[in-house]
């Protein structure tokens, strides 16, 4: 069984300053990671995915997020915020179902809000 | 990149109606897709897996007579909700994966909004 904790359901920063977004995942094997934005009304746009290569991940829009096992975490992060970044945001797990099937487990999602 | 295009983008109609939801992968063939609903303000809920050419895969709790699903080709999953009530209303969204991609992401639909008046 898989499962993934966002620690925050809402984070409030000012433009120009860090983020950083809380993930941790609990899995029985080695899992496959991935951080995914949505934004109002929209689907989901993949920010980066971790699949057991280089623990710390560069994706789009400068996020990254690093892979700590002995943590099981997988926080995400961001330098400076910007306006266009406010949107909520999900970790996620996947696990292998059987076959080529690979079932998504989802975080309940942490809304970002970007003050100016 | 991958790209999945869902339609319509929204769907307001009234109750007993029933609704059918496309979803295609653009550029890539997608063996299995997925149908997901999502409450507001909440996570994203697995409804069920589609695979070509084979009947789809429900979770626990959804209902296959109600929620139909038919993956006829690689690159086009449809989802229609049979005799829609108002209970049914919520933001579907679909997901493909590419079949080169091995385990790898899911590639999303932009959603559709189900009224159901």
């Amino acid at each position: 069984a898989q499962s993934v904790t966002q620690l925050d359901s809402h984070v409030s920063v000012s433009e120009g300053t860090p983020v950083l977004l809380r993930c941790n995942y609990s899995s029985s094997y080695s899992p496959s990671l991935f951080w995914y934005v949505q934004h109002p009304n929209k689907g989901l746009q993949l920010l980066l995915k971790y699949t057991s290569a280089a623990t710390l991940v560069k994706g789009i829009n400068g996020f990254e997020a690093e892979f700590k096992k002995s943590e099981t975490s997988f926080h995400l992060t961001k330098p400076s915020a910007h306006m266009s970044d406010a949107a909520e945001y999900f970790c996620v797990v996947s696990q292998n179902s059987g076959g080529s099937n690979y079932k998504l487990t989802f975080g309940k999602g942490t809304l970002l809000t970007v003050n100016p | 990149g991958a790209v999945v295009s869902q339609h319509p983008s929204r769907v307001i109609c009234k109750s007993g109606t029933s609704v059918k939801i496309e979803c295609r992968s653009l550029d890539f063939q997608a063996t299995t897709m997925f149908w997901y609903r999502q409450f507001p303000k909440q996570s994203l809920m697995l409804m069920a897996t589609s695979n070509e050419g084979s009947k789809a895969t429900y979770e626990q709790g959804v209902e296959k007579d109600k929620f139909l699903i038919n993956h006829a080709s690689l690159t086009l999953s449809t989802l229609t909700v049979t005799s829609a009530h108002p209970e049914d209303s919520s933001f579907y969204i679909c997901s493909a994966r590419d079949w080169r991609e091995g385990d790898q992401p899911q590639h999303f639909g932009d959603g559709t909004r189900l009224s159901i008046l």
